[in-house]
């Protein structure tokens, strides 16, 4: 069975583009989850999408926002990038209708802005 | 609100030395979930375990064993006869239940275990 996967691997971006990260979570899977991984911060919850709405969102500002696709994958935008935004942005999956309470999560997007 | 405290930011062994990483957790709800995973230096997140807060049987698996505690609000994580691949950063989580799943991980600051040869 095929993990979650993530795209693009690495990500080099200047100050004020928009970037865009993918995530396709484990077949069967309805939840997606972003995490931000930056130096110092630790693991922070970003966002949790399930069957296609957004369920809850953490602390960060309205420039991080993404989406779920009809077919459960997902999308994480990140407009106006600013140097803090350098980080690793994990995706995690979850199926809730098996109660399967544990997050899969993917290798990650290394995001770099210059 | 949630937060879980790993209060040892980095140890250091030599192979085959038994170590215990401290997870210590706090919540007002009765029904929770914790976790600990394995980030070795490529970065994925590797699931270990889980455990419901109804359910305080320890756990072994091999090397790795673990000790909850309700009355400590403790999680405790013990590999034993550790080896260089167990090199890795340890993070300990907590979620809450939602609508039959499971609510967003809140993690640890995470515990960097060094297996020295």
């Amino acid at each position: 069975e095929a993990g979650v996967t993530q795209s693009p691997t690495h990500l080099i971006k200047t100050r004020g583009q928009q970037a865009t990260l993918r995530c396709s979570p484990i077949s069967g899977h309805t939840s997606v989850y972003w995490y931000q991984q930056a130096l110092g911060l630790g693991l922070q919850f970003l966002l949790w999408y399930d069957e296609g709405e957004e369920r809850n969102r953490g602390n960060f500002p309205p420039r991080f926002s993404g989406r779920q696709f009809p077919n459960y994958s997902s999308e994480l935008n990140v407009n106006a990038l600013e140097l803090e935004d350098s980080a690793l942005y994990l995706c995690a999956s979850s199926s809730r209708h098996h109660k399967v309470y544990e997050q899969y999560f993917g290798p990650g997007t290394r995001l770099t802005v210059t | 609100a949630q937060k879980v405290t790993q209060a040892q930011t980095e140890i250091s062994v030599v192979e085959k030395e038994d170590v215990t990483l401290d997870c210590v957790y706090e919540t007002r709800d009765t029904t929770y979930y914790l976790f600990w995973y394995k980030q070795p230096p490529s970065g994925e997140l590797v699931f270990l375990i889980r455990r419901n807060s109804f359910d305080e049987q320890n756990e072994i698996s091999g090397r790795y064993s673990w000790n909850f505690q309700k009355s400590t609000s403790s999680f405790n994580f013990t590999i034993t006869a550790s080896q260089v691949v167990d090199s890795a950063v340890y993070f300990c989580a907590l979620s809450l239940p939602y609508q039959g799943g499971s609510e967003k991980l809140v993690f640890g600051k995470g515990t960097k275990l060094t297996v020295n040869p």
